[in-house]
């Protein structure tokens, strides 16, 4: 089985502009969670969604968003860039229609880099 | 805030086990252990997790005590390529992982 996609890997945004990331999760797998990883923060939840529902809320602002399609792909966009949001963003996605029962898989990251 | 608690560094040489310690004392009956690693900038991969009974599979192995307020994970037989961060977390409500700031484990030849 193909892993956790993300896609790009690497971008460069300036101040002020948005972005979209791009997941792909394990074929199957209905649950696709965000993250943020920074130097200063470590890992951080941004969201999850289950079912083209957004089923648990990290505490980031509202400039941070996502969505999912019905064939579980998920994305994530991110307005108004600040220099902080420079951060390496992790998807990962499970199975498990109940929450945290099952476990997850990381895709490799994109990294987003705010100029 | 992380739930579970870790020694910020460990060494280990090439071909020896390495036990990596995790405190959970907060941990409520139905959540889980879980432990991941992350090898520089890659995204963590899973290792293993466990409930209350041990657990073993072809990477390593969890120790739960049996209070359940602590773990170890055993790496049999460490190669360089198991130097990462590894993180314990625990969890079971929902899909919201909350990591610490896990343990670098260095291998050392």
């Amino acid at each position: 089985k193909a892993g956790v996609t993300q896609t790009p890997r690497y971008l460069i945004k300036t101040r002020g502009q948005q972005v979209t990331l791009s997941c792909s999760p394990i074929s199957g797998h209905r649950s696709v969670s965000w993250y943020q990883q920074t130097p200063g923060q470590g890992l951080q939840f941004l969201f999850e969604y289950f079912s083209e529902t957004q089923r648990n809320k990290g505490n980031f602002p509202g400039r941070f968003s996502g969505r999912q399609f019905s064939n579980s792909r998920s994305e994530m966009n991110v307005s108004t860039l600040e220099l902080g949001d420079s951060a390496l963003y992790l998807c990962a996605s499970s199975l498990a229609a109940l929450a945290g029962t099952d476990t997850q898989y990381f895709g490799p990251g994109t990294r987003l880099t705010v100029l | 805030d992380a739930k579970t608690t870790q020694p910020p560094s460990m060494d280990c040489a090439e071909g020896r086990a390495a036990n990596l310690p995790c405190n959970h004392s907060t941990i409520s009956g139905n959540e889980y252990v879980y432990w991941y690693r992350q090898i520089h900038s890659q995204g963590p991969q899973y290792i293993i997790h466990g409930l209350k009974n041990n657990e073993t599979n072809e990477m390593a192995s969890l120790i739960i005590t049996e209070d359940r307020k602590s773990s170890t994970l055993i790496l049999p037989h460490a190669t360089l390529r198991d130097t990462a961060v590894y993180y314990c977390i625990s969890g079971g409500a929902t899909n919201k992982l909350i990591f610490g700031t896990g343990t670098l484990l260095a291998v050392q030849p």
